[in-house]
């Protein structure tokens, strides 16, 4: 199957810094990329699509300017969270499709995000 | 068994027994259904999916369900192995909206 790669697997920093955290394909070209957050023993929650070429469309209550998303390019896109606070801290999920709608989503190994 | 957990409820079946894990999805519009598997510290994994014209799909191992006027799903896993055990979420997209929108999750344990 298609490959979703996140970069770093995981990452600690310290509050108030801010953190990229990148998610490629590597075996195919993906317009459309989602990044969801996952809190221990909980579901994942989807926090924003991201459109190469276009912003990104944040789902309600996520805020667009403490999570940056930039798809530069149609096998990567990258979510900043900026000014990060021990809340932050969380396990950073993206996925991407290989063909348009309705198609198969592939996802990545997760991003572990400590924030001390 | 089947007990709730703080978070996730966890299923409890024999090692080489039937698994059904269950699940109901919130909007009637959704047209695209899957079902994920995610070990601990990983990515989910796609397991199987079904449209919406479809109430029985199979693979290897695994049966999936769909009942839409009740809006459930459920997904069978025969002879289950320990290498079953892991977190089973199920997701629903709509073709329109395109994006995938996860249930709650439900922990597979398997007993030796």
């Amino acid at each position: 199957g298609a490959v979703v790669s996140q970069h770093p697997s995981w990452v600690i920093c310290k509050s108030g810094t801010s953190v990229k955290i990148e998610c490629r394909s590597l075996d195919f070209q993906a317009t459309t990329m989602f990044w969801y957050r996952q809190f221990p023993k909980q579901s994942l929650m989807l926090m924003a699509t991201s459109n190469e070429g276009s912003k990104a469309t944040y789902e309600q209550g996520v805020e667009k300017d403490k999570f940056l998303i930039n798809h530069a390019s149609l096998t990567l896109s990258t979510l900043t969270v900026t000014s990060a606070h021990p809340e932050d801290s969380s396990f950073y999920i993206c996925s991407a499709r290989v063909g348009g709608q309705g198609s198969e989503a592939f996802f990545g190994q997760g991003t572990r995000l400590t924030v001390v | 068994g089947e007990s709730v957990g703080l978070h996730l409820p966890t299923l409890s079946v024999q090692e080489g027994d039937n698994s059904i894990i269950n699940c109901a999805y919130s909007n009637s519009a959704s047209d695209y259904f899957i079902w994920y598997k995610q070990e601990s510290g990983k990515g989910p994994q796609f397991i199987i999916d079904i449209r919406s014209n479809m109430d029985k799909r199979q693979g290897q191992r695994v049966t999936v369900l769909l009942n839409k006027t009740v809006k459930h799903l459920s997904l069978q896993i025969a002879a289950t192995q320990p290498g079953d055990s892991a977190v089973y979420f199920c997701a629903e997209a709509h073709e329109i909206e395109d994006k995938i929108i996860f249930g709650k999750g439900t922990r597979l344990h398997i007993l030796p």
